[in-house]
């Protein structure tokens, strides 16, 4: 079993769409979680990240953590064309296991 | 400055060839990682430089070999590769090896091994 998994899309949507992409995790250990945002041709860029459980909201993304469920989400509102790109959750903890979920191909139709 | 550069952008390499990929960041950070990813893959960890030491290896194959110079610089020297290693090799630094969040990626060498 793998330690993140991420449904790897493509998922396409109109321009001023709600999306949401999901990804579950294995081991309850996991307190650090993170979205990255990876244009083709470029490296991942940090998006946003929680520590533990809870919402966290910057602009028109929202990242939402259920540690209960092991599953963490990425909300983007009004999504533009420019929002097209890979999304790629991560995880990891304090004993610096890190892992990156498959990604998520997102196109915004104007 | 708050980037991580890699050159060259592009490569194409002979099985026979020896290359060199370089990666230099200039933020102060103490960690330095080397991953490659494949097409529609996440980036999968090859190596981890921490204060300019080795400190993972993550069962890769001896054609690739990592050298840090310094705190700024990482290069990934290529010998005698094969087709299935084609892919985008990925720079990444942090702070040090404990700032979960603070990755910096760089933009990435795209090799094809002919």
């Amino acid at each position: 079993q793998k330690e993140v998994e991420q449904d790897p899309g493509p998922l396409s949507v109109p321009e001023g769409a709600i999306v949401s992409l999901n990804c579950t995790y294995s081991n309850s250990a996991f307190q650090y979680f993170m979205w990255y945002r990876q244009y083709s041709r470029k490296g991942p860029e940090l998006l946003m990240y929680t520590y533990s459980s809870g919402n966290k909201e910057d602009g028109r993304f929202t990242a939402q953590v259920d540690k209960s469920s092991k599953y963490i989400s990425l909300f983007i509102r009004d999504s533009q064309p420019s929002d097209s790109a890979t999304y790629l959750c991560a995880i990891a903890n304090t004993g610096n296991q890190f892992y990156f979920g498959t990604g998520t191909s997102l196109t915004v139709i104007p | 400055d708050t980037e991580v550069t890699q050159t060259p952008k592009h490569l194409v390499m002979g099985m026979t060839n020896k290359k060199s990929l370089k990666c230099e960041q200039h933020m102060g950070h103490r960690a330095m990682y080397w991953y490659k990813q494949k097409a529609k893959k996440p980036p999968e960890l090859m190596f981890v430089y921490s204060y300019e030491k080795l400190s993972i290896n993550e069962s890769v194959p001896s054609r690739f070999s990592p050298e840090c110079p310094n705190s700024s610089l990482l290069n990934l020297h290529l010998h005698a590769l094969q087709p299935e290693d084609s892919a985008l090799y990925l720079c990444a630094s942090s702070q040090d090896r404990t700032e979960i969040y603070g990755y910096t990626f760089g933009s990435g060498t795209r090799l094809t091994v002919v």
